[in-house]
C-alpha cells in the first residue's frame, strides 16, 4: 500500500479482556517498530522487527504483551488482561531501509490505534 | 539519564521569529538523527533527517548536529501560525546495522500571529 496501515483506528475494550492490534507496513520495507504514546508524551519504543524476528523486544512493558511478524510483512501487537493503564495509541512505524549506519533509516508512521481499556 | 532529552516547552514564537528546539543524547555511538513533527491528534511525519556533523538545511527549517557534544537542533525560520505542532527528536541507537529508533518527549511550539 502507499503508507503504513493500522487496524482498527479506534478499540475500546472491557479490563481483562484481550486485544489484537494490527500493522500492515509500506510494501518492501525490512524493519518495524511499535511505540505507546500517551498524552503529552513521545512516542516509547516497545519492540522492533527486522523481517520477521524481533530485533529488540526490550521495550515490552510486561509478558501481557506479545507481538509477531510471522511471514516479515503485516505485524499483530497482541495485548492479554488488559489493564487500564495500557490506554494509549498505539504507534506502527516502518522502515525504509536498514543498512550499515550511516544510512537513510527514516521511519514512516501509521495513524496510530487509540486503545481505551474500561 | 534519559536517551534522548528535550524541553517539553510550551517554546512560544512570534510569527515570522526563528524557533530554535534543542536535543541531547546520551549514546556517543549514534549515527543517524531525526526531527518529526506531530499535530495534535495525528501520528510523527519525518521532516528533516542528519547524518554528519554540521547543518543540513531543508526550505525553512535547519537541523544541527555536534556529535562531540552529543547535541542536534532544529531551527524554523520565518515561522507560520501552521508549524505550531509538537517537535519530536528522534535517535538511532544502536551500530552495526541495528536500530533502535528512540523519541524524546517532545517539545511543543507555539506560533502566534
Amino acid at each position: 500500500g502507499a503508507g503504513v496501515s493500522q487496524t482498527p483506528s479506534n478499540k475500546v475494550t472491557e479490563k481483562g479482556k484481550y486485544v489484537e492490534l494490527r500493522c500492515d507496513p509500506i510494501s518492501g520495507h525490512t524493519a518495524l517498530y511499535w511505540y505507546r504514546q500517551s498524552l503529552g508524551q513521545g512516542p516509547e519504543f516497545l519492540i522492533y522487527f527486522q523481517g520477521t524476528g524481533a530485533a529488540d523486544d526490550s521495550g515490552l512493558p510486561n509478558d501481557r504483551f506479545f507481538a509477531v511478524r510471522p511471514e516479515g510483512s503485516v505485524s499483530t501487537l497482541k495485548i492479554q488482561r488488559t489493564e487500564r493503564g495500557d490506554s494509549a495509541v498505539y504507534l506502527c512505524a516502518s522502515l525504509k531501509k536498514i543498512d550499515r549506519p550511516p544510512s537513510e533509516t527514516e521511519a514512516f508512521f501509521g495513524q496510530g490505534t487509540r486503545l481505551t481499556v474500561v | 539519564q534519559k536517551e534522548v532529552e528535550q524541553n517539553s516547552g510550551p517554546l512560544s514564537v512570534p510569527e515570522g521569529a526563528i524557533a530554535s528546539l534543542n536535543c541531547t543524547y546520551s549514546d556517543r555511538g549514534s549515527q543517524s538523527f531525526f526531527w518529526y513533527r506531530q499535530y495534535s491528534g495525528k501520528s510523527p511525519e519525518l521532516i528533516m533527517s542528519i547524518y554528519s556533523n554540521g547543518d543540513k538545511e531543508d526550505g525553512r527549517f535547519t537541523a544541527q548536529l555536534n556529535k562531540a557534544s552529543q547535541y542536534v537542533s532544529l531551527l524554523i525560520r520565518d515561522s507560520q501560525p501552521s508549524d505550531s505542532a509538537t517537535y519530536l527528536c528522534a535517535v538511532n541507537i544502536g551500530s552495526g546495522g541495528y536500530n533502535k529508533l528512540i523519541f524524546g518527549a517532545g517539545t511543543r511550539l507555539a506560533v502566534h500571529p
